[in-house]
């Protein structure tokens, strides 16, 4: 069945660090892919997403491409701030709207 | 944007009793809702989905006499914890969906607490 695979954490970095949160995914067809955050005490939000391949969704200086050919959608962000501490799930949509989720991934960010 | 709200945001109940959690969506009609329950540090298991007026799909190994679902109108659908007991303490999430939306929007959680 479909499935996702992202890095375990916690990942730690300092403030304006280069971020990358791998993920990979198994599916059947062309699922859209997304990344959710969910900061502490707080519901997950969309962070962005990609319907096709070769896609780059970004939002908030995130970005992440729809890469087919390495079934792969890594999260990146060129310079992270504390703010960005919480935890990132990467997602995939399969034919009947169900998302299955990655592990999740819980990013500090350290001053 | 579309708004999901969760009630209770958190609850403790004795072990043996039941407990009711809503699901809403405040400024969309939800065709589809979705219950997931999320343990300490680990991922989202969707337990069940849930149409308007039928009944919920259950995930394999979600005992559904023991979970009710109950999605009983375009916005509201609740899930009840019937006879909880300690393992059932977790953070149970809702996310709902309208054919004119291409993506799933989250509440904000329940935790659920079982002394």
């Amino acid at each position: 069945g479909d499935s996702v695979t992202q890095m375990e954490g916690p990942v730690t970095l300092s403030e304006e660090a280069f971020l990358t949160i791998n993920c990979t995914y198994t599916a059947t067809g062309y699922p859209s892919l997304f990344w959710y955050v969910q900061y502490p005490g707080e519901g997950l939000q969309l962070l962005l997403k990609a319907t096709k391949a070769d896609d780059k969704g970004s939002n908030k200086g995130f970005e992440a491409t729809y890469r087919k050919e390495t079934t792969s959608f890594h999260l990146e962000k060129g310079s992270v701030q504390v703010s960005d501490s919480a935890v990132y799930f990467c997602a995939l949509r399969s034919s009947n709207y169900q998302l299955i989720w990655g592990a999740g991934t819980k990013l500090i960010i350290k001053p | 944007g579309a708004v999901v709200s969760q009630h209770p945001s958190w609850v403790i109940c004795k072990s043996g009793t039941s407990v009711k959690i809503e699901c809403r969506s405040l400024d969309f009609q939800a065709t589809t809702m979705f219950w997931y329950r999320q343990f300490p540090k680990q991922s989202l298991m969707l337990m069940a989905t849930s149409n308007e007026g039928s009944k919920a799909t259950y995930e394999q190994g979600v005992e559904k006499d023991k979970f009710l679902i109950n999605h009983a109108s375009l916005t509201l659908s609740t899930l009840t914890v019937t006879s909880a007991h300690p393992e059932d303490s977790s953070f149970y999430i809702c996310s709902a969906r309208a054919p004119e939306f291409d993506e799933q929007y989250f509440g904000p959680g329940t935790r659920l607490t079982v002394t």
